[in-house]
């Protein structure tokens, strides 16, 4: 069962801050986040593993609740390039169906305008 | 060169056809997967693979059939073509629970 995003859609002027959220209802191991511009391929962004490992760009920054099973991606001072559809993905604990099979939402669409 | 490359990366063809995706990777990753992406639906798992014998149905695995010939290759088959198959096909691979490297994606267009 895929991850759900909220919002779908987000708009700001650059400089401004947004948050993109993650959810599910399963137990998870790992969250990846991954942002994607028209017509390319997504491209890694950030890794948060249970546990609290962290693996990805300095300039990204997010959070894992484990217990909640949610994540939350922080976008700051935004500029133009931040502009592209975000994708959070999730995988499952060792032992489980979803173990090692990324998952993705259905995607949360930012536009930064000058 | 790419580390992910997909050939054909464009393809029309009829209903009723085979068509067969290739990917091939120079990572050196066990992991590879196959992705479809609709507009407005984000990425969906068709198959995945930890390693050459370990092949894994994802979420919208009916009407596809992939082989993994070897650690750098992983062909996705559609042995019917029809047209809600239309869509933009990306392989990627990983390792261990890491970041996935996708390739440029294929598009198909089934008429």
């Amino acid at each position: 069962q895929q991850p759900v995003q909220s919002p779908q859609a987000v708009i700001l002027r650059e400089g401004e801050d947004a948050v993109i959220n993650c959810s599910s209802s399963k137990a998870l191991y790992s969250v990846h986040w991954y942002r994607q511009k028209h017509g390319e391929a997504p491209v890694f962004l950030m890794i948060l593993l249970k546990g609290g490992e962290q693996k990805g760009h300095e300039k990204i920054s997010a959070s894992f609740n484990e217990k909640k099973q949610q994540s939350s991606l922080y976008l700051t001072a935004s500029q133009l390039s931040y502009s592209g559809t975000y994708f959070c993905g999730t995988t499952g604990p060792a032992g489980g169906t979803s173990y090692g099979k990324l998952t993705f939402g259905q995607g949360t669409i930012l536009t930064v305008h000058p | 060169d790419a580390d992910v490359t997909q050939t054909p990366r464009n393809r029309i063809t009829k209903t009723g056809k085979r068509i067969m995706l290739e990917c091939s990777q120079t990572k050196g990753h066990d992991r590879m997967y196959w992705y479809r992406q609709d507009p407005g639906l984000g990425l969906q798992l068709i198959y995945y693979s930890f390693d050459v014998k370990d092949i894994n149905k994802g979420e919208i695995s009916d009407g596809y059939s992939v082989s993994r010939q070897a650690q750098a290759k992983f062909s996705l088959s559609l042995e019917s073509a029809i047209p809600n198959q239309t869509a933009l096909y990306f392989c990627a691979t990983s390792d261990f629970d890491g970041e996935l490297f996708f390739g440029e994606g294929s598009r198909l267009t089934v008429l």
